[in-house]
């Protein structure tokens, strides 16, 4: 089946603690995107790739970063920079830039304490 | 900045009724795009309708663009409780811009 993995599903860290969230693909998508979601709100978005060994800053970019190395792939890191992290983060490809249609993971919720 | 705004908030119907949710935005879009969110789970596209189309019908859905009032609306015809969930809007300005959601409706379908 294709589609898009995000692991883990549940994250526990203390403040202070970089975290990375796993985002894979197998859908031969060129564009990945990283959106968060707190309770109530739309998303919005972090980061997103267009292609590979490529990346853009999205809205809401400080304290976060990502990489590009591989199509498959965007891992995105969570610093000790990123003032409130605890959320719920989705990842999302499409077939090209342009946003349209976005598949998504089903996301990982991110707890910092 | 430009995003959609779904309308209600929240949305509470019994099963078999059918469930509109409206969505306005504020400049010029390409196309207009709805999604659907089960509770802890990822987004699911629904449908997209480019500007230059009136209606699009999917299924049980049906969607309506009014660029000249900025509005789209869902239609969720003959509803079941597995169409409770949170349903989003987002708009697509084309020329490699972001895609933009809105903050969602929750929708309740009562068995």
């Amino acid at each position: 089946d294709g589609g898009i993995t995000q692991s883990p599903k549940y994250l526990f860290r203390k403040e202070g603690q970089n975290v990375t969230l796993s985002c894979e693909q197998n859908l031969n998508h060129d564009a990945m995107y990283w959106y968060r979601q707190d309770p109530g709100q739309g998303l919005r978005l972090i980061y997103y790739s267009q292609i590979v060994n490529d990346f853009q800053k999205g809205d809401i970019a400080e304290g976060y970063s990502v990489s590009r190395e591989k199509k498959e792939s965007f891992p995105l890191t969570v610093t000790s920079a990123q003032k409130n992290p605890t959320a719920f983060y989705l990842c999302a490809s499409s077939i090209s830039a342009g946003f349209s249609p976005l598949h998504f993971g089903n996301g990982t919720r991110l707890t910092v304490t | 900045s430009q995003q959609g705004e779904e309308d209600p908030q929240a949305l509470s119907i019994q099963e078999g009724e059918n469930a509109t949710m409206n969505c306005s935005y504020k400049t010029s879009i390409n196309n207009l795009q709805w999604y659907r969110q089960n509770s802890g789970r990822g987004l699911v596209h629904l449908i997209l309708i480019r500007s230059n189309e009136r209606e699009k019908h999917s299924g049980r859905l049906r969607v309506t663009l009014d660029t000249s009032k900025k509005s789209s609306s869902l239609l969720i015809t003959a509803s079941r409780a597995a169409d409770t969930a949170s349903y989003f809007c987002a708009t697509d300005l084309g020329a490699n811009s972001k895609l933009t959601f809105g903050k969602g409706i929750t929708l309740s379908v009562r068995p």
